[in-house]
């Protein structure tokens, strides 16, 4: 069966800090990778998608950037972190090669910068 | 653009009674999916069910039924006989079938069941 993680669940960071959230996906291969954020109170924004190793495609322009060095390895980053990128961040896989409508969704990380 | 509308920011229900959770989207193409996913406390997303926009009949999935209305843009999640563990937000999502793959999610509806 297929399973999702993401590390950290939780982050506390100062302003400014660095950023490296990391999402894995094992059982399948070639999946369709995702990085959403959810402030606080709201519904989820897609910050990136990719569909295979170095293929990323940004949703919303910002200080956040995204790779995928590996088929099943997929990680969300910053060079300095603002306080409004705090928001609970999911990594989500769907079948890849076809037109899939499922995602899955991995527990997530909260992440407050202070 | 594709857009999802939930008005519910919060609905409180009595336990085993039937609760229905609004959604309605607009959008201007012909071939796309309607999902609802529930977002428990402990913050994972769970997919309950999915509509595509040609099917006939409303999807169905336990307790769980999509009420479909295509021509008001509507796409109601009906939770019969509610229980506790419904307790938590519930976001109306929408797929461009023919577009890049992603979802555009709703604002969410937080439920609570009163025992």
């Amino acid at each position: 069966s297929q399973t999702i993680h993401q590390w950290p669940a939780t982050l506390v960071q100062p302003v400014g800090s660095p950023l490296s959230l990391e999402c894995t996906v094992e059982g399948t291969s070639n999946p369709n990778l995702y990085w959403y954020r959810q402030a606080a109170g709201r519904g989820l924004q897609l910050l990136f998608y990719s569909v295979g190793i170095g293929q990323i495609s940004s949703e919303v322009p910002q200080n956040l950037s995204a790779s995928r060095p590996q088929d099943r390895q997929f990680i969300l980053s910053s060079k300095k972190l603002l306080l409004s990128d705090s928001g609970f961040y999911l990594c989500a896989w769907s079948v890849g090669g076809q037109r899939s409508y499922e995602q899955y969704f991995g527990p997530g990380t909260r992440l407050t910068v202070t | 653009a594709q857009k999802i509308t939930q008005t519910q920011p919060g609905m409180f229900v009595q336990e085993k009674e039937a609760v229905t959770l609004d959604c309605t989207y607009d959008t201007s193409d012909q071939s796309y999916g309607l999902f609802w996913y529930k977002q428990p406390s402990s913050g994972e997303m769970i997919f309950l069910i999915y509509q595509g926009s040609y099917d006939e009949q409303n999807a169905t999935e336990g307790r769980y039924s999509l009420n479909f209305q295509k021509a008001r843009k509507s796409a109601n999640l009906v939770i019969s006989a509610s229980q506790l563990g419904d307790s938590a937000m519930y976001f109306c999502a929408m797929y461009k079938v023919f577009g890049n793959e992603k979802l555009t999610f709703g604002t969410g509806t937080r439920l609570t069941i009163i025992p």
